[in-house]
């Protein structure tokens, strides 16, 4: 059963414009949203988190948006670069502190 | 401060051996996890070393185990090895508390089944 559904799998953006990626979760122990920015030949890495009792949490150009109950939340990547085309993995933490992750989104972003 | 380190970084094996990944956790990092990285199914929990005591576990058959050490490094272990067992292995340390549950992330190694 997969906990935290992802989408699109793979998205193509053009250099400045917006790229939006969806996470739907199951479980409502989840009390933690991260989400981890994966380049070629690299390990995950975080890139922004939120909790649930905020409903957006912006960085830079990365925004998430969190809607607790449609158990819905999103990432933005404002004027979207190519130093940004990666993969993009969502997930839920609750309290055995294991990340439980959406299957991943490829972004790329062309110049 | 030094990353999280995994040995070695590609694995060619064969069919029905066996193979044993390493993985050294950032300075003071008691959780070790480790997870299965393929295109298809993207990342899967393996499992997590707490204090050299296996806390999680994931949905994996018992080819697949694990131990960590007194000094928190831990090792993998995938016996009897199967086609499907190529994938990306990612070790992940981490200082989990309530406030904090970031996971860092190691480079991986590659492991193909031929």
């Amino acid at each position: 059963q997969q906990q935290v559904k992802q989408s699109p799998q793979s998205l193509i953006v053009q250099k400045g414009g917006i790229s939006i990626i969806n996470c739907a979760y199951e479980n409502t122990a989840f009390d933690y949203f991260p989400w981890y920015q994966q380049f070629p030949g690299k390990g995950p890495a975080l890139l922004i988190a939120i909790r649930p009792d905020v409903s957006e949490k912006k960085e830079g150009r990365f925004t998430i948006s969190f809607n607790k109950s449609a158990k819905q939340f999103s990432l933005h990547i404002m004027d979207s670069q190519p130093g940004d085309s990666a993969t993009y993995f969502c997930a839920g933490v609750g309290g055995s502190y294991i990340p439980t992750f959406g299957r991943g989104t490829s972004l790329i972003v062309h110049p | 401060k030094a990353g999280v380190t995994q040995t070695p970084r590609y694995l060619i094996k064969t069919r029905g051996q066996q193979v044993t990944l390493s993985c050294s956790p950032i300075s003071g990092h008691r959780s070790v996890s480790w997870y299965q990285q393929t295109p298809g199914q993207g990342l899967q929990f393996l499992f997590e070393y707490f204090s050299e005591t296996q806390r999680n576990k994931g949905n994996f058959p018992g080819r697949f185990s694990g131990r960590q050490f007194s000094n928190s490094r831990s090792e993998m272990n995938v016996s009897t090895l199967e086609l499907g067992d190529s994938a990306l292995y990612l070790c992940a340390s981490s200082s989990p508390t309530a406030l904090n549950t970031e996971a860092f992330f190691g480079q991986g190694t590659r492991l193909t089944v031929v």
